[in-house]
């Protein structure tokens, strides 16, 4: 079945980079997401990309898609203390009309002051 | 509403007991999804709906779990005879159909003693 692996925990510190890994196994993904949730909060869409991309920048996101490798990576420049959170690689494939979602298992992002 | 609405926000319920959570998608979005968070796991699918319908049951772990959306907007998703398993957070998400974007609201926290 659709796996999507992430590593647990990533600490950085404020100014610096954050870049957040994310394999997955399904050849058929059409769209790739990273969502962000905060502590009991629900899952903010942060920025996506189309399966057939490579790159998308968005403000200080950069999202990096392998194909060729299955691998995702959510690049955050300049981490503030407002982007601690868990953050949420998923992948969708088309199913019976509709993208089926599957998430990984989040990466919990520690930004030290 | 401007957001995706879910009650109660939290809810505790006696083992056995019958349960009933709330999913107001936002206006004009036809499609709605539920799903369940385990602590520390990221978000499994549990069914799919398009308008009325029940598109995609197939994440739905047994037949205590239920969930109806009768006139395309407002979903509840119903849980029969609760076990202390069935704790988690459930998530509801809508869409605009064939869109990839999905909003998430904030989730149901259920425990079940």
């Amino acid at each position: 079945g659709e796996d999507v692996e992430q590593s647990l925990f990533l600490s950085v510190r404020e100014g610096d980079s954050s870049v957040i890994n994310c394999t997955y196994t399904d050849s058929s993904s059409t769209y790739l997401y990273w969502y962000k949730q905060e502590p009991g909060a629900g899952l903010q869409l942060l920025t996506y990309i189309f399966s057939n991309m490579d790159m998308k920048q968005d403000q200080r996101l950069t999202v990096l898609l392998n194909k060729k490798d299955k691998h995702l990576s959510l690049r955050i420049a300049d981490t503030q203390t407002g982007d601690s959170a868990i953050y949420f690689c998923a992948e969708s494939r088309p199913s019976g009309g509709y993208q089926k979602v599957t998430f990984g298992t989040g990466t919990k992002l520690q930004v030290i002051p | 509403g401007a957001g995706v609405s879910q009650t109660p926000s939290n809810k505790v319920t006696e083992k056995g007991k019958y349960v009933e959570l709330r999913c107001d998608p936002i206006s004009g979005h036809t499609a709605l999804y539920w799903y369940r968070q385990s602590l520390g796991q990221g978000p499994e699918f549990l069914i799919y709906f398009q308008g009325t319908g029940a598109a995609d049951d197939s994440g739905l772990p047994n037949d205590r779990f239920f969930a109806v959306r009768p006139e395309g907007s407002v979903s509840t998703l119903k849980i029969q005879r609760t076990e202390r398993g069935d704790s988690a957070v459930y998530l509801c998400a809508s869409s605009m159909t064939g869109r990839a974007e999905a909003f998430f609201g904030q989730g149901t926290r259920l425990t079940v003693v």
